[in-house]
C-alpha cells in the first residue's frame, strides 16, 4: 500500500543552524505535500505545502524542495529558533477525485539546542 | 472563530463500553477525517469523508465508525472498546479532498484511555 517514510527521527540542531527533514513516497499519483508541525500537547498546524507542479517553495526561514522523479520532498529551516522545537510531519496526497487519502510520515523531532 | 472543536479532551473508559468522540466544525469543509496518533507511528487515517453521507475507510478503520449526516458534524465512534484503542486521536477537516487537496485544519485532541 502506499507508504512515506520520513527521516531522522529525532534531530538536534545548534540554535542558529539549518535543519533538513526528508521524506519518501510511494505512490505516484500523490500531487499535494503538506508539511505539520506540531508542538508539545498541541494539535498538528500546517506551516508549509506544495503541489507537484512546483520544485520549491519558500515561506520565510522555511522551504519545502519537491523531486517528482525520486519521489521525495524535503523541508528546510534555516537560522533555526528556540519555537522551532517541535515534531514535524510529513504527509502525502493523492490526486484521485474519488478518494482523497492522505498519508503521514511517522514524524521528526526537532530539538533546537541555545 | 474558525475552527475544528472535538469532545471530550480525556476520556478513560472500559472495555466494551461504547463511546462517541464528537467533531464540529464552522468553516463549511466538505472534508473530514479522524486520526489516531501513537508513538512513532505518526498519524494514521482512520475513516475520513468527502461531503454529507460519503464516508471511507483509512488506513485503520478496524473497531471504529464514523457518520456524517451533516456537513459539519463527523462522530467517531467505538462500538466496544478495547485496550489497542487507548491514543491521541484527532479529528480534522479541510476545504476540499480528492484531487482538490487543501490544508488540513486539526481539532485540539482526545486523549482516550481504555482499561
Amino acid at each position: 500500500g502506499e507508504n512515506v517514510e520520513q527521516h531522522p527521527s529525532t534531530l538536534s540542531v545548534q540554535e542558529g543552524d539549518s535543519a533538513v527533514i526528508k521524506c519518501t513516497y510511494s505512490d505516484s499519483a500523490s500531487n499535494y505535500f503538506p508539511w505539520y508541525k506540531q508542538e508539545l500537547g498541541k494539535r498538528p498546524q500546517l506551516i508549509i505545502d506544495i503541489r507537484s507542479n512546483v520544485g520549491e517553495k519558500k515561506d520565510q526561514r522555511i522551504a519545502v524542495t519537491l523531486n517528482k522523479t525520486a519521489k521525495h520532498f524535503s523541508l528546510h529551516i534555516t537560522e533555526t529558533q528556540p519555537e522551532d522545537s517541535a515534531v514535524y510531519f510529513c504527509a502525502a496526497s493523492s490526486r484521485y477525485s474519488s478518494a482523497s487519502k492522505i498519508i503521514f510520515g511517522s514524524g521528526t523531532r526537532l530539538s533546537i539546542r541555545p | 472563530e474558525a475552527q475544528v472543536t472535538q469532545n471530550p479532551r480525556y476520556l478513560i473508559t472500559v472495555t466494551g463500553k461504547k463511546l462517541t468522540v464528537t467533531c464540529s466544525q464552522n468553516m463549511n469543509h466538505e472534508y473530514m477525517s479522524w486520526y489516531r496518533q501513537d508513538p512513532g507511528l505518526g498519524l494514521r487515517q482512520i475513516y475520513y469523508s468527502m461531503n454529507v453521507e460519503v464516508t471511507d475507510k483509512g488506513d485503520v478503520p478496524e473497531g471504529y465508525k464514523v457518520s456524517r449526516k451533516e456537513k459539519r458534524n463527523f462522530p467517531l465512534i467505538l462500538e466496544s472498546p478495547s485496550p489497542n484503542q487507548t491514543s491521541l486521536y484527532f479529528c480534522a477537516s479541510s476545504l476540499f479532498g480528492g484531487q482538490y487537496n487543501s490544508p488540513l485544519h486539526f481539532g485540539n485532541g482526545t486523549r482516550l484511555t481504555v482499561t
